[in-house]
Order: C-alpha cells, then sequence, then structure tokens
C-alpha cells in the first residue's frame, strides 16, 4: 500500500538573514544538548553543544539557546549563508534517576533553505 | 583513524539476499552506535554497543537485522533475507564515552530490488 512520510518542518531564509531553528525536547532530566547539521548525502556533522548548566553558548555564526523550564532548545545562525542548506536536527542525552541512558535522543529535524 | 568509516557508501541487492554493513569508528571511541534514515526522514536507532557491556538492541525492527562489534573496534551490521522496506541509509556513529556527542559516518546507501 501507499506509505505517507514524516513532513519535516521547514525554513526559507534569503542569503544574509539570521536563522533560528527550533526544538523542543522530552526529557526534563536531560544534561547535555547538540545541534547537528546534515548535508544532502553525507551523516550529520556536529555543530554546537550545551550542557544544562548553561543557557546559552556560541559558537562560530551559531548560537544555542537552551530554555530549560520549558523543555525547549533554539539554534541561531547568524548572516545565513547559502552553505547553511541542510536539516538541523536536535539531540539530547535523556536520563532516569541520574543514569543517562547511554544513546542520544534525535529531533524530527527541519530542513533550512538559503535562497542567495 | 580520523573519521567514523562506512563501506561500502552504496549497495544494491535482491530481496531476500543478505547483506554486511561495515562500521570502523574513530580508535579509542567506546561506544558505537547504529542508526537508520529513510528518504526525507529523521533518525531511527537500531543498537548501541558500549566497550564490553552487553550491546542495547532494543531499536533492531526485527530478527533479521544483527550487529557484533569484534575487539571493541570495528562492528558489521548484518540484515538477513533484505525486504524492500529495508532501503535507507544505514548511518554509524561513536562517542568516546555514552554521554558524549557522537561523529557520524557518510553512511551506507543500501537499497533492496
Amino acid at each position: 500500500g501507499e506509505s505517507v512520510g514524516l513532513h519535516l518542518p521547514t525554513l526559507s531564509v534569503q542569503e544574509g538573514d539570521n536563522s533560528i531553528i527550533n526544538c523542543a525536547y522530552s526529557n526534563s532530566a536531560s544534561d547535555y544538548f547538540i545541534w547537528y547539521k546534515q548535508e544532502s548525502g553525507k551523516g550529520p556533522q556536529f555543530i554546537i553543544d550545551i550542557r544544562s548548566n548553561m543557557d546559552k553558548r556560541q559558537g562560530q555564526r551559531v548560537t544555542v539557546l537552551l530554555n530549560k523550564t520549558v523543555k525547549h532548545l533554539s539554534l541561531q545562525i547568524a548572516a545565513t549563508q547559502p552553505g547553511d542548506s541542510a536539516v538541523y536536527f536536535c539531540a539530547e542525552n535523556p536520563k532516569a534517576g541520574g543514569t543517562s541512558y547511554g544513546k542520544l535522543t534525535f529531533g524530527q529535524g527541519t530542513i533550512l533553505t538559503v535562497h542567495p | 583513524g580520523a573519521g567514523v568509516s562506512q563501506s561500502p557508501s552504496n549497495k544494491v541487492t535482491e530481496k531476500g539476499k543478505d547483506v554486511e554493513l561495515r562500521c570502523d569508528p574513530i580508535s579509542g571511541h567506546t561506544a558505537l552506535y547504529w542508526y537508520r534514515q529513510s528518504l526525507g526522514q529523521g533518525l531511527e536507532f537500531l543498537i548501541y554497543f558500549q566497550g564490553n557491556s552487553a550491546p542495547d538492541k532494543s531499536g533492531l525492527p526485527s530478527d533479521r537485522f544483527s550487529a557484533e562489534r569484534t575487539g571493541g573496534s570495528v562492528s558489521t551490521l548484518t540484515i538477513q533475507r533484505t525486504q524492500q522496506e529495508d532501503s535507507a541509509v544505514y548511518l554509524c556513529a561513536s562517542s568516546r564515552d555514552r554521554d558524549g556527542a557522537y561523529t557520524f559516518g557518510s553512511g551506507t546507501r543500501l537499497t533492496v530490488v
């Protein structure tokens, strides 16, 4: 029979604009979060991470914001470029009873398209 | 090696055949993971190895799927009697420890015809 695929959220921006990609995570005990970028035909690539004792961390052109109160993570990309076009995944390191599950839980992904 | 290496990069197989996918993790990384990604989809966890502990096989979709990790390094994912729904990109990742960020390989694109 016909299969219906999951449609990933999409974000389209113009080159030079700032982009904000959002992610809601599930486990209130998660203490480590990561953003990955996946370009077509490649594996996901680490962008930036943040521990739960921080609420903001900056890298080169990227900033990750963590709001533990509402379990929300965002990735901000400054001066977005066509080379930033990719699928972006957030990931959390969930815990139960203070012990890590040992594997990351990934969000569904967001497709970012940057128009020249 | 410098990164996670997967082979083959592409594999086309006939329905019903067995396939083996190989992953060579970063040297010294104790944790190794296999994920599956269907076209336009997210990452589906399959199996996880950590040091000498028993692997976490909770994500394997059926008993046709199995994986082993020899000597704490190279891992092989085996799919027996492949079906068309097995067609996907199979990604391997490794991390320094069970709580660290993953480094992914480029994946093996499996097509079952």
